[in-house]
């Protein structure tokens, strides 16, 4: 099946920096989703994005289909965007596929 | 007004015994999904329903029957708790999971713990 692998696993900001997070996929896919699963353990989506380019507010997110792979940017980060940051797909399986996620820790 | 709603949102329970979760989802979507996030935050599928249909069941226990009463409605029934089924349940659902349009929403979620 699929894979989808995402990195960093951890990554450590002061409030105000700037990160960019990957997600790369082993096969070509009809939907990418981000996440971000906040410390309250809710899943909230980012962005639907099987291919091209999306922003809103501080975030944006761009997706290579050609390329299998999936770009978070995240710009003056706050710390509330700390949590873990989910890629997942779907190559018409009926079921999206996580990667085992990006845990963002943003400092005042 | 909660787009995917599931419950209860915590559930401690002993081995041995039964516990339902219930989910509903009020976007008029067709398919809805339960995942499974374990201690390591890894999320993965059980099961999906397209219009009350069983879609997938991604070899998950038999002890493990979802049921879908409606479109709008995904329960998840556990017979005989073990101690390895405590995790957090999410719910989710999309437009259409067998199409074009598969964006997913998910519940809240609803953590299991066994003791």
């Amino acid at each position: 099946g699929i894979q989808v692998e995402q990195s960093p696993p951890d990554l450590i900001l002061q409030e105000g920096a700037n990160s960019t997070l990957r997600c790369n996929f082993s096969d070509s896919v009809n939907n990418l989703q981000w996440f971000h699963q906040n410390p309250w353990g809710q899943l909230i989506n980012l962005f639907y994005i099987p291919s091209g380019t999306k922003q809103n507010g501080r975030l944006s997110a761009t997706t290579v289909a050609t390329e299998r792979y999936s770009l978070l940017y995240i710009s003056s980060s706050q710390t509330t965007d700390s949590g873990v940051y989910f890629c997942a797909v779907d190559n018409q399986g009926g079921k999206l596929i996580f990667g085992q996620g990006t845990e963002l820790s943003v400092k005042p | 007004d909660t787009a995917v709603s599931q419950t209860p949102k915590y559930l401690v329970t002993q081995m041995g015994n039964d516990k339902s979760i219930k989910c509903e989802q009020n976007l008029g979507h067709d398919t809805m999904y339960w995942y499974k996030q374990d201690s390591k935050k890894f999320l993965k599928i059980m099961f999906s329903y397209n219009n009350k249909e069983l879609i997938i069941n991604e070899t998950v226990p038999n002890r493990f029957s979802p049921k879908s009463p409606d479109k709008a409605h995904l329960n998840l029934h556990i017979n005989s708790l073990e101690l390895g089924d405590s995790a957090v349940y999410f719910c989710a659902s999309s437009q259409d999971g067998l199409g074009s349009n598969t964006e997913a929403f998910f519940g809240q979620g609803t953590r299991l713990t066994v003791v």
